[in-house]
Formats: structure tokens, C-alpha cells, sequence
């Protein structure tokens, strides 16, 4: 199984809401990622996760609130956001932060209203 | 610090033609890296990766790549096109705690 599984696919909120991102994988990695990505961009990494311990925050602003409740499974929490936080979410996972590859989730299509 | 180039915003090729993605690096380690590849409202799909051994990689899909030291490049090509692989392509390479992306190429592929 090499597969990281996020929900939902789509999400449409309002700037007021409060929301959460989900991602989950069981292939025993000890890193976990977030990512950003806008269209016809490449990935802009968020946070990074090793050992359920937050490793990297890429200076993102305090509306979007990681969680790693245990090794498969890393949140994203949103609130307050704003229209220009519309993107493709992307989750990722890896053996751990020397990998040789990274395993990527389909991502949530965020559109903030 | 290590980082990549891709050569290349967008590639037209037509159908049954060869595939050519150029990708460079810049990296004071030996590097390690990779492929990617994303359809349209999905995430990304690893395609190959290069971990300092064989330099000529292979793929899925029928990709391959090649690690050329001496021009620090990495360029993925395929020998012939099919309208499947009409994606973006990313070239990355292993940076501290992360990976590195390229700008991303998009490849049409034209009937």
C-alpha cells in the first residue's frame, strides 16, 4: 500500500468558517508534509512533521494550524481565511526526513469565499 | 543549496514522437532526484528517482531518465508520445528536510 488518502477532495468555506483538512497514510512513514500548491505552479511546502513532532514551518500564517495526532495521520486546520488561500492542498509522506522519495495524496481543492 | 531548473515551460510534441524534459541541478552533494508527474486536479505521481545508483533510470509509463554528472542534468524523455501523457512534469531534488521543485513543465501532446 502506497497510498496517502485525503478528505475531502473538495471544499468550498466561507472566510468566517472554521474547517479541517485530513490526511492519512499507512505505510509506517515517520515524516509527514504539507503542501500549497496554485495553479500552474509547483508545490510550496507549508509544515513538516518527524516523529509527530513539527520539524519545519515555512513562516505560514497562524489561520492555517497543523496537527499530527499520531504517525498516520496529519490535519490541517483552517480559520480565518482568506480568497487568496484558494489552492490545491497537498499532503505527502516519506520513510522518514532522509527519504529517497515522497509519496503524494491527491489533495484538496480549496476555494475560499 | 540544492535546487533545479527545468528547462522549459511548456513542450509540444506530437503523437509517437519522442518525449525530451530538461532538467538541471545545482547541488554541492551528490543529489538525489526525481520525476514527478501530475494530471490535471490531482496530486503528484512519483514517475523515477535517481539515489546515486544505475544513471540511467527507468520509470513508469515508459519514462526513463538519465543522471549526467558531467552537465548536471537529469532529463526525462520517452521514446514515443501517447495522448496519456499530456501532464505537468516536475523535476525535484532532495534539500535539507524537503524536497526541492523545479518551475514544471507542461507537456501537450498533439493527435
Amino acid at each position: 500500500d502506497t497510498e496517502v488518502t485525503q478528505t475531502p477532495k473538495h471544499l468550498v468555506m466561507g472566510m468566517t468558517n472554521k474547517k479541517s483538512l485530513k490526511c492519512e497514510q499507512h505505510m509506517g512513514h515517520r515524516a509527514m508534509y504539507w503542501y500549497k500548491q496554485k495553479a500552474k505552479k509547483p508545490p510550496e511546502l507549508m509544515f513538516v512533521y518527524s516523529y509527530e513532532k513539527l520539524s519545519i514551518n515555512e513562516s505560514v500564517p497562524s489561520r492555517f494550524s497543523p496537527e499530527c495526532p499520531n504517525s498516520s495521520l496529519l490535519n490541517l486546520h483552517l480559520h480565518a481565511l482568506q480568497p487568496e488561500d484558494s489552492a490545491l492542498y497537498l499532503c505527502a509522506s516519506s520513510q522518514d526526513l532522509r527519504y529517497t522519495e515522497a509519496f503524494f495524496g491527491q489533495g484538496t481543492r480549496l476555494t475560499v469565499v | 543549496a540544492q535546487s533545479v531548473t527545468q528547462l522549459g515551460s511548456h513542450v509540444s510534441v506530437s503523437e509517437g514522437a519522442l518525449v525530451l524534459l530538461r532538467c538541471n541541478y545545482s547541488s554541492s552533494v551528490p543529489p538525489y532526484l526525481f520525476w514527478y508527474v501530475q494530471y490535471p486536479n490531482q496530486g503528484l505521481q512519483l514517475l523515477l528517482k535517481y539515489t546515486s545508483a544505475a544513471t540511467l533510470v527507468k520509470g513508469i509509463n515508459g519514462f526513463e531518465a538519465e543522471f549526467k554528472k558531467s552537465e548536471t542534468s537529469f532529463h526525462l524523455t520517452k521514446p514515443s508520445a501517447h495522448m496519456r501523457d499530456a501532464a505537468e512534469y516536475f523535476c525535484a531534488c532532495r534539500g535539507a528536510q524537503k524536497l526541492v521543485f523545479g518551475q514544471g513543465t507542461r507537456l501537450t501532446i498533439n493527435p
